[in-house]
């Protein structure tokens, strides 16, 4: 069974902390993903890595950094909490060509 | 211009009725894959059905079956016998290309309730 671990299902932070969210696969995949998912927008690509070191910027990368310093571990950091960056965070991981993305269970993040 | 389009925001429907989810995409990548995914209330998404653009057979999972009109660049879901378990969110999405790092783009999502 493919298993992506995100660190929280819930957290709560105030506005300019910096917050970190992590996610770690188990499946030695290249490709990982990270989605916010607001209510009516569906999911959003923020940033995705295809490999150790590598990152490219999603639709939304504005306000938000990654970092993949191991292959299994892929984090997002938020480097100045906003109120609008209150969301639900999914990371996902993708292996071949035709392969489905497999997905954590989220982090529904609040920011006061 | 949206790329993936649901336009059902929630349906309601009888169990053990079929039920229909749209989709429609817009790409001019003649190499694309479409994904549909269920998210419980509990927020997991679930991989439920994919469909390659070269495909020549609509594809389909156990109860789940992808109505996929290539010529009208639609890929709708179809439930089969529905039960009070499909009741959760359904994205579809669409990856474009053959190389690099797959990226998703996804619908707005239709929330499907099934009623006893």
């Amino acid at each position: 069974d493919v298993k992506v671990t995100q660190s929280s299902r819930y957290l709560v932070k105030r506005t300019g902390e910096k917050v970190f969210l992590e996610c770690v696969q188990d499946m030695d995949h290249e490709n990982m993903f990270w989605y916010r998912q607001d209510p009516g927008l569906g999911l959003r690509l923020i940033y995705f890595s295809y490999d150790v070191k590598m990152k490219e910027k999603g639709d939304i990368p504005e306000g938000y950094s990654v970092s993949r310093e191991k292959k299994e571990r892929f984090s997002l950091i938020l480097e100045s909490a906003s109120t609008n960056q209150t969301s639900m965070y999914l990371c996902g991981i993708q292996g071949a060509l035709g392969q489905p993305q497999h997905f954590g269970d989220g982090t529904r993040l609040s920011i006061l | 211009a949206q790329k993936i389009t649901q336009t059902q925001p929630g349906m309601f429907v009888q169990e053990k009725e079929a039920v229909t989810l749209d989709c429609t995409y817009d790409t001019s990548d003649p190499s694309y894959g479409l994904f549909w995914y269920k998210q419980p209330s509990s927020g997991e998404m679930i991989f439920l059905i994919y469909q390659g653009s070269y495909d020549q057979q609509n594809a389909t999972e156990g109860r789940y079956s992808l109505n996929f009109q290539k010529a009208r660049k639609s890929a709708n879901l179809v439930i089969s016998a529905s039960q009070l378990g499909d009741s959760a969110m359904y994205f579809c999405a669409m990856r474009e290309g053959s190389i690099g790092a797959q990226k998703l783009v996804f619908g707005q999502g239709t929330r499907l309730t099934i009623n006893p």
